[in-house]
Parts: structure tokens; C-alpha cells; sequence
């Protein structure tokens, strides 16, 4: 069956350390975003790719980097200059270009800060 | 610029009572409307969604929404709540235009469901 892949499922960082989360869909998505989600504060967009070799910032891109080197795959590093990334995150993909279609998620990656 | 609310961050019914999840949507232009459920420790799965057309949408597991245009709403409903519909549920909003449309998300409501 397809579906978004996000590995690991957990994740402990220690200061100054980056990580990096994988993300791996088999859809034939063209678009991939990645979201953090804190309790009571729904989801908030960091990064997208619309196309391969190509991303954009969301709305808390600040500490995050990302790649598109395929269109199967969008890991996200999380530097040591996100200060506070505890959290839980999110890979998603959709069909073309638009939003009609909703997203696909993956199951998550937890992040803890140790 | 757009925005939802979800009226109750919680919620709580008893099994076999009506759901009635709340969503108000602010939007310039006209929306899609999304409703998700996430389990605990879980991704988001889509619910239903409403782009164009009739306004009473269906969804899985039994879930459905009406868009009321003059209310700016999109309530989620259940007639009758099974113990399996425990989890927390985000309703979310694009805009209906070209191009990359950003997605706006609600900042959910958990559902208890008690026997």
C-alpha cells in the first residue's frame, strides 16, 4: 500500500546537536510539507517542496533546513539553532499542486531534547 | 488572511450520543474545508473535506459536515459515538485559488467518549 513514511518514530537530541528526520512517500506525490505540532497550538507549516530541487519556508522555518533531492523523499534537519524543538512532527504530501485533495500524513516523529 | 476556530478544546459525550464538533472559518475567498482525526501518537487522517457543490458532506466512519456559508461554518457531526471515535479532531481551511494555497489549521478538539 502507499503511504508517507517518517522515521524514527522517536528521536532524543542533545544540545547543540543537529538531527535529521526522514521522510519517504511512494504516493507519486509531487508536493511534500513538513508540520510541528505543540499541544494546544494545532499544526504550524516549516517547510514545503512543490517540486524537486525546489523549497519553500513556512511560517516557523527559523532552525529547520530541508532537501528535495527526490521527489520520494524530504528529510528535515533540525539544527542547533532551533532552540526549543521538542515537538511533534509531521511529514505530509498531496497529489499535484493544489490542496482539494487534502493531505496524506505520516505516522510522526517525536522529538525530545535531552 | 484566514483563520479557524474550534469551539472546546475538549469535548466529552456519552457512547451512542450525538458528536458535535465546532469549526468557524474565516476566509477572503471562498474555502476548502478540511476535518482530520488524529490518533494519540499517531499522523492526521482526513475526515472529510468540502471544495465545491453540494454543502452536506460524508465522510468516513460515519462523520459528516454541513458548510453554512452565511454561519462561516463547517460543524462536524456524528449521530452516534462509538468508543473508537475518542482521539482529537482539527478542521483546517485553504483557499479556493490558484497556485500553492496555504493551509490553516485549527487548533483541534479531543473527543471523550465515555461508556
Amino acid at each position: 500500500d502507499g503511504g508517507i513514511t517518517q522515521s524514527p518514530k522517536y528521536l532524543f537530541r542533545k544540545e547543540g546537536q543537529n538531527v535529521t528526520l526522514s521522510c519517504e512517500q511512494n504516493l507519486n506525490h509531487d508536493a511534500m510539507y513538513w508540520y510541528r505540532q505543540d499541544p494546544g497550538q494545532g499544526l504550524r507549516l516549516i517547510y514545503y517542496s512543490q517540486i524537486v530541487n525546489d523549497f519553500q519556508k513556512g511560517d516557523i522555518a527559523e532552525g529547520y533546513s530541508v532537501s528535495r533531492e527526490k521527489k520520494e523523499s524530504f528529510p528535515l534537519t533540525v539544527t542547533s539553532a532551533q532552540k526549543n524543538p521538542t515537538a511533534f512532527y509531521l511529514c505530509a504530501s498531496t497529489k499535484g499542486q493544489q490542496y482539494n485533495y487534502g493531505y496524506t500524513f505520516g505516522s510522526g516523529t517525536r522529538l525530545t531534547v535531552v | 488572511a484566514q483563520s479557524v476556530t474550534q469551539l472546546g478544546s475538549h469535548v466529552s459525550v456519552s457512547e451512542g450520543a450525538l458528536v458535535l464538533l465546532r469549526c468557524n472559518y474565516s476566509s477572503s475567498v471562498p474555502p476548502y474545508l478540511f476535518w482530520y482525526v488524529q490518533y494519540p501518537n499517531q499522523g492526521l487522517q482526513l475526515l472529510l473535506k468540502y471544495t465545491t457543490g453540494a454543502t452536506l458532506v460524508k465522510g468516513i466512519n460515519g462523520f459528516e459536515a454541513e458548510f453554512k456559508k452565511s454561519e462561516t461554518s463547517f460543524h462536524l457531526t456524528k449521530p452516534s459515538a462509538h468508543m473508537s471515535d475518542a482521539a482529537e479532531y482539527f478542521c483546517a481551511v485553504s483557499p479556493l485559488t490558484g497556485g500553492y494555497q496555504k493551509v490553516t489549521f485549527g487548533i483541534g478538539t479531543k473527543l471523550q467518549v465515555i461508556p
